[in-house]
């Protein structure tokens, strides 16, 4: 099973600031043939299912703030919040799905307001 | 418009086994396959395995082998997860969900179920 980690487990900033959330994958998610990382960030709040905010590592998906982004490739990833919003708090997660029909998802990101 | 539906919450002793049901509707249910995803309190998501409705073929994460099965009724478009020989550590909410990443035709999108908690305690 392809292994995620992600870096920092938790993550404390002020409104407006810049949060970056890392992910690595135990081995490359990368897709040589139509150069897709097969790559998602959801973002989960207390008592509800994830809710799937990038896909391909850079899509957004329809509906999620541009304040949004994500970038990286073959095993290292990134999620950034442009500038922080109160309704940002949750936690997040990476899921690679370069292994289908096997996913995995990363341990989360608790992303706080300071 | 697409709807997963699961049963109930369920309260087990260890050493049991527990059933838990995803009905689907709003789709052609053999088009697309589901998943498991579990979350034990105040911990991450956990991805348990899938299953193709179509056929009814599964594959399950490396943890789970030997202890879950998942199967599908396609006469009530119903897919079930079954974990045997609970602990404590299996106390968590259980969810089926739809995840599309097609990359053939574009598709994209993720519906999840409510989430059953399932309780293991003696």
């Amino acid at each position: 099973d392809i292994v995620m980690t992600q870096s920092p487990d938790s993550l404390a900033m002020s409104l407006g600031e810049r949060a970056t959330i890392n992910c690595k994958s135990s081995q490359s998610v990368l897709y040589s043939s139509n150069n897709k990382n097969y790559l998602a960030w959801y973002q989960q709040k207390p008592g509800q299912p994830p809710k799937l905010l990038i896909y391909w590592a850079s899509t957004r998906e329809s509906g999620v703030p541009d304040r949004f982004s994500g970038s990286g490739s073959g095993t290292d990833f990134t999620l950034t919040i442009s500038s922080l919003q109160a309704e940002d708090v949750a936690v997040y997660y990476c899921q690679q799905y370069y292994s289908t029909p096997l996913y995995s998802f990363g341990q989360g990101t608790k992303l706080e307001i300071k | 418009q697409v709807q997963l539906v699961q049963s109930g919450a369920e309260v087990k002793k260890p050493g049991a086994s527990v059933k838990v049901s995803c009905k689907a509707s709003g789709y052609s249910f053999t088009t697309y396959y589901m998943h498991w995803v579990r979350q034990a309190p105040g911990q991450g998501l956990e991805w348990m395995g899938i299953i193709n409705p179509s056929g009814g073929s599964t594959s399950y994460a490396q943890k789970f082998q030997g202890r879950v099965t998942m199967t599908r009724d396609t006469s009530t478009s119903t897919v079930y997860m079954e974990l045997s020989s609970l602990r404590s550590e299996d106390t968590a909410v259980y969810y089926c969900a739809r995840l599309v990443r097609d990359i053939l035709t574009g598709e994209i999108g993720d519906y999840w179920g409510q989430g059953t908690l399932v309780t293991v305690s003696s």
